[in-house]
């Protein structure tokens, strides 16, 4: 299994302009979600998903927007880049249900507005 | 929201034994994490802890009183690779949404 992938690795944007930073696991997980994180801010969540044409908003998700019609994919899209956007992302997964918990990190993306 | 509190740095020798202290908002509350992460890398799973009490595996130890909203991470013969960020999370919202604190980066000298 690869396990959680993210792409691209670093981006560099200019403000304005709107990208898609993809995600995708290979281990049949429903539960799906996205944070940003930002030096002393610790990890923010953006969106998260249940399972497949499921989604909701988490603390953070004014300029993303997100989409789930599979259950291997959760795209984050963001529409107008700012320099507040300017972070590292994960992408991370984990099996729904009781007992199994681990929440498995993709090795993230970093991300630059200029 | 989840408010989840832990110290922003420690320091420690090599060899010796650290506690990093987690608190947390009960309301909603069902469930905590704990998570290491290496600088420039993700956050890799430590323990998570849904009932009172102790977890061991191996040096590292996890904590948890639900009464008293309060988590500990017990790391024994500390190693230099022991050196990153320790992530307190806490379950909420059914399950549904994971809140993380702000990291404590632990520093281990020799």
């Amino acid at each position: 299994n690869a396990g959680v992938t993210q792409t691209p690795k670093f981006q560099v944007l200019k403000t304005g302009q709107s990208m898609t930073l993809q995600c995708a696991q290979d281990m049949n997980h429903e539960y799906m979600s996205w944070y940003r994180q930002d030096p002393g801010m610790g990890l923010r969540l953006i969106h998260y998903s249940v399972g497949a044409g499921i989604t909701d908003q988490g603390e953070v998700p004014n300029g993303y927007n997100v989409s789930r019609s599979t259950t291997e994919d959760f795209p984050l899209r963001l529409l107008s880049a700012a320099p507040s956007q300017t972070s590292v992302y994960f992408c991370a997964s984990r099996p729904t249900g009781t007992g199994d918990n681990e929440q498995f990190f993709g090795p993230g993306t970093r991300l630059t507005v200029l | 929201g989840q408010n989840i509190d832990q110290p922003t740095e420690m320091t420690a020798t090599e060899g010796a034994i650290v506690q990093i202290n987690c608190t947390y908002q009960t309301s909603g509350f069902n469930g905590l994490f704990w998570y290491q992460q290496h600088a420039g890398e993700a956050p890799t799973f430590l323990s998570y802890n849904v009932l009172d009490g102790l977890e061991e595996k191996g040096r590292f130890s996890s904590f948890l009183s639900r009464s008293k909203g309060y988590s500990y991470l017990l790391l024994k013969e500390l190693q230099m690779k022991d050196s990153a960020s320790y992530l307190c999370a806490g379950f909420t919202g059914g399950g549904n949404k994971l809140t993380f604190g702000t990291g404590t980066q632990l520093k281990v000298e020799l």
